[in-house]
């Protein structure tokens, strides 16, 4: 069974910096493109962030680019978000998701999110 | 960026109807369209993909079509569980966008 369990929300001031955590299981890690999706208080879906199975290619939008940084551990079997120059509007449930098989995959699984809230 | 549009934003539907939702690309991407959906407090769960292709373990009730840059989410006869947000994706090209979500709500 897959499953993806997000970890290092919190509660961080504006201009901050948080690192979230993605502790993956149930799958060849290593195989499979991951992404981060977040989600505005009572908003919709927002991608964030991806990045191919080895590490080696890593896409973001122009909505974070720059400050976020998407990286992975394919020994540890986990995938991070790095956040820094952190603003109000970067408040939001952030999803950790795996990608489908191939290319022009869908978002296949989905972790259960953790609240990133930036505030003062 | 390709924009995704859906309608209706929000319909009241009762128990056995059949409900369409649609989704409009800003530019043809072929059948890379994906469903999801999302029940209040939770994560969003992949419904449909490659515009027609039912998930493992979906309900045959629900079902896709469409290509370039229209298509329809159909639910054959909504059920008390069904009752939710669902939202297109293109995966055609970065960034990924989704539509803005339906809200599907007891009549």
């Amino acid at each position: 069974e897959v499953q993806l369990l997000e970890s290092g929300g919190g509660l961080v001031q504006p201009g901050g910096s948080l690192r979230l955590s993605c502790a993956a299981s149930g799958f060849t890690f290593s195989s499979y493109g991951m992404t981060w999706v977040r989600q505005a208080p009572v908003k919709g879906l927002e991608w964030v962030s991806s990045i191919s199975g080895s590490g080696a290619g890593t896409y973001y939008p122009d909505s974070v680019k720059g400050r976020f940084t998407i990286s992975r551990d394919n020994s540890k079997n986990t995938l991070y978000l790095q956040m820094n120059s952190l603003r109000a509007e970067d408040t939001a449930v952030y999803y950790c998701v795996r990608f489908g098989s191939g290319s022009n995959a869908p978002f296949e699984y989905w972790g259960q999110g953790t609240l990133v809230t930036v505030s003062s | 960026d390709i924009q995704m549009t859906q309608s209706p934003s929000s319909l009241s539907a009762s128990v056995g109807d059949r409900v369409a939702i649609t989704c409009r690309a800003s530019q043809s991407i072929s059948n890379y369209l994906n469903w999801y959906q999302q029940k209040s407090g939770r994560a969003p769960k992949l419904l449909i993909y490659a515009a027609s292709s039912l998930q493992s373990g979906v309900p045959s009730r629900f079902s896709g079509s469409g290509s370039g840059t229209d298509f329809t989410l159909t639910i054959s006869s909504l059920q008390p569980e069904d009752f939710a947000t669902y939202y297109c994706q293109q995966s055609s090209s970065n960034p990924r966008t989704f539509g803005q979500g339906t809200k599907v709500e007891i009549k």
